[in-house]
C-alpha cells in the first residue's frame, strides 16, 4: 500500500542535543510538509518542499531545518532542542494540486529531557 | 487568529447518541477536508468536499459543505466508542496547496 512512513515513532533526546527525524513516502507526491503538533491542538506547519524548492513558514524558529535529498525522503533536523520543542512531529504529502488533501504519516513523538 | 473556527472544542457523549461538529470561517475555500486523529497517531483523511452545498456520507458520518464554501459540518449518527478522537477540519484556498487547520474537536464516546 502506498503510504507515508515516519521513523522513529518515539524519540528521546537531551536538551541541546541535535536530533533528526525521518519521513519517507511511496505516493510519489511532489510536496512534503513538516508539522509540529502539541497536545490536542491543530498541526502547525513548519515548512514544506515543493519538489526541491524549500518554503519556510515565517514563524518557524531557525532551530528547525529540513532536507529533501530525493522525492521519497525528507528529514527534519532540530539543531538544539529545547523543552518547548517536545511535541508530535507530523510529516505529510500531497500532489501539489491546489485544494487537494494531504496524507499524513503516523508521527514521531519527541521527548526532550 | 485561527482562519477556521471549530466548535465545540470538546464533546463527550454516550454510545448511541448523535453529534455534530462545526467548522466556520469568514473566508471562502476551494475545498475542505475532515480528518480524524487518534492518540499517538497522525491524522487520517475522512473526506474532501469541494462543491458548495455538497453532502457526502461515509457510513454513519455525514459531511456538509456550506453553499458559500465558508463552513462545514460533520454529523455522526449513533456514535460508537471507535468514533473517539480529535476531529480536524482543514481548508484549502484557490491556488494554494497549503491547508489552514481548525483547532480541532475532541470527541469522546462513552460505552
Amino acid at each position: 500500500d502506498a503510504m507515508v512512513i515516519q521513523n522513529p515513532r518515539y524519540q528521546v533526546t537531551q536538551f541541546g542535543k541535535p536530533v533528526t527525524l525521518s519521513c519517507s513516502q511511496t505516493l510519489n507526491h511532489n510536496v512534503m510538509y513538516w508539522y509540529q503538533q502539541k497536545s490536542s491542538q491543530a498541526p502547525k506547519l513548519l515548512f514544506h518542499y515543493y519538489d526541491k524548492d524549500f518554503n519556510n513558514e515565517a514563524d518557524t524558529p531557525d532551530n528547525f531545518q529540513s532536507r529533501r535529498p530525493n522525492t521519497s525522503f525528507c528529514f527534519l533536523d532540530i539543531r538544539s532542542p529545547g523543552l518547548g520543542d517536545a511535541a508530535m512531529y507530523l510529516c505529510a504529502t500531497s500532489t501539489g494540486l491546489a485544494g487537494l488533501a494531504q496524507y499524513f504519516g503516523p508521527g514521531t513523538r519527541l521527548t526532550v529531557l | 487568529t485561527q482562519l477556521l473556527e471549530q466548535s465545540p472544542q470538546f464533546l463527550s457523549i454516550q454510545e448511541g447518541e448523535n453529534l455534530t461538529v462545526y467548522c466556520n470561517s469568514s473566508s471562502v475555500f476551494s475545498s475542505l477536508q475532515w480528518y480524524r486523529q487518534e492518540p499517538g497517531e497522525g491524522p487520517v483523511l475522512l473526506v474532501t468536499v469541494v462543491t458548495g452545498g455538497e453532502v457526502k456520507k461515509l457510513k454513519r458520518l455525514t459531511f456538509q459543505f456550506g453553499d458559500a464554501r465558508k463552513d462545514s459540518s460533520l454529523h455522526i449518527t449513533a456514535a460508537q466508542p471507535g468514533d473517539t478522537g480529535l476531529y480536524l477540519c482543514a481548508g484549502a484556498r484557490d491556488n494554494d496547496y497549503k491547508l489552514s487547520f481548525g483547532a480541532g474537536t475532541t470527541v469522546t464516546v462513552r460505552a
